[in-house]
């Protein structure tokens, strides 16, 4: 089964201080990965996309990497500001068709 | 930019009530998807459509129906209203078939009573 886990479910974190979240996959045949932010009441926003060949990709303070052997994503936020406070999905798609499969998210909150 | 604009940010209805909801692109994009989004459950997927007058089941479909008559406009239809479809809706389109980038819209938060 096509299933896509994400770790933490939620966190707390002071601003300015960096924080890694996780991704774990087992969709095959694999096809890339996209990490999306979702403000609170807002609709989610792709912030990155993680294909086969690709190992690291920044956006900003936003640094996401994949390990396609592993079927691992993470995505790093460095000196974290209040702004960063949402939810974070990780959605992988299959090499066929329309099929997605997303992660349940990452709530992260930054606090002063 | 895209938009993908939601008619409504916020409805109440009562149990039994036919509910549209509306969800317009701007873009041109092929694809339209409607998800529904609940606390510990992540995105679900209701329906999808790849071209006018198309739809295809999602993983949720019981309940829902679509429609789309032109290309820049989706609808959600509850046909009768239940209390376990209080949700957040959110319509997306994309413009490639299989992997294309998602845009969604604002959501719509349904309260059924």
């Amino acid at each position: 089964k096509n299933q896509v886990e994400q770790s933490p479910q939620s966190l707390i974190i002071l601003e300015g201080k960096n924080c890694t979240l996780q991704c774990n996959y087992t969709v095959s045949p694999f096809s890339n990965l996209r990490w999306y932010k979702q403000d609170t009441g807002r609709g989610p926003v792709s912030l990155t996309i993680m294909t086969f060949s690709e190992n690291t990709k920044s956006n900003g303070r936003y640094t996401a990497t994949l390990d396609a052997d592993t079927k691992q994503s993470s995505l790093h936020i460095t000196a974290s500001q209040l702004s960063d406070s949402a939810s974070y999905i990780c959605v992988v798609s299959l090499n066929a068709g329309n099929m997605l499969t997303f992660g349940g998210g990452t709530r992260l909150m930054v606090k002063p | 930019d895209v938009k993908v604009t939601q008619s409504s940010r916020y409805l109440v209805k009562r149990t039994g009530e036919k509910v549209f909801l509306e969800c317009v692109q701007d873009m041109d994009h092929e694809n339209m998807f409607w998800y529904r989004q609940d606390p510990g459950l992540g995105l679900r997927l209701i329906y999808f459509s790849y071209d006018v007058k198309m739809k295809e089941k999602g993983d949720i479909p019981e309940g829902y129906s679509v429609s789309r008559e032109k290309k820049e406009r989706f609808s959600l239809i509850l046909e009768s209203a239940s209390t376990n479809q209080t949700s957040m809706y959110l319509c997306a389109s994309s413009l490639g078939r299989a992997t294309g980038e998602l845009f969604f819209g604002e959501g719509s938060r349904l309260t059924v009573l």
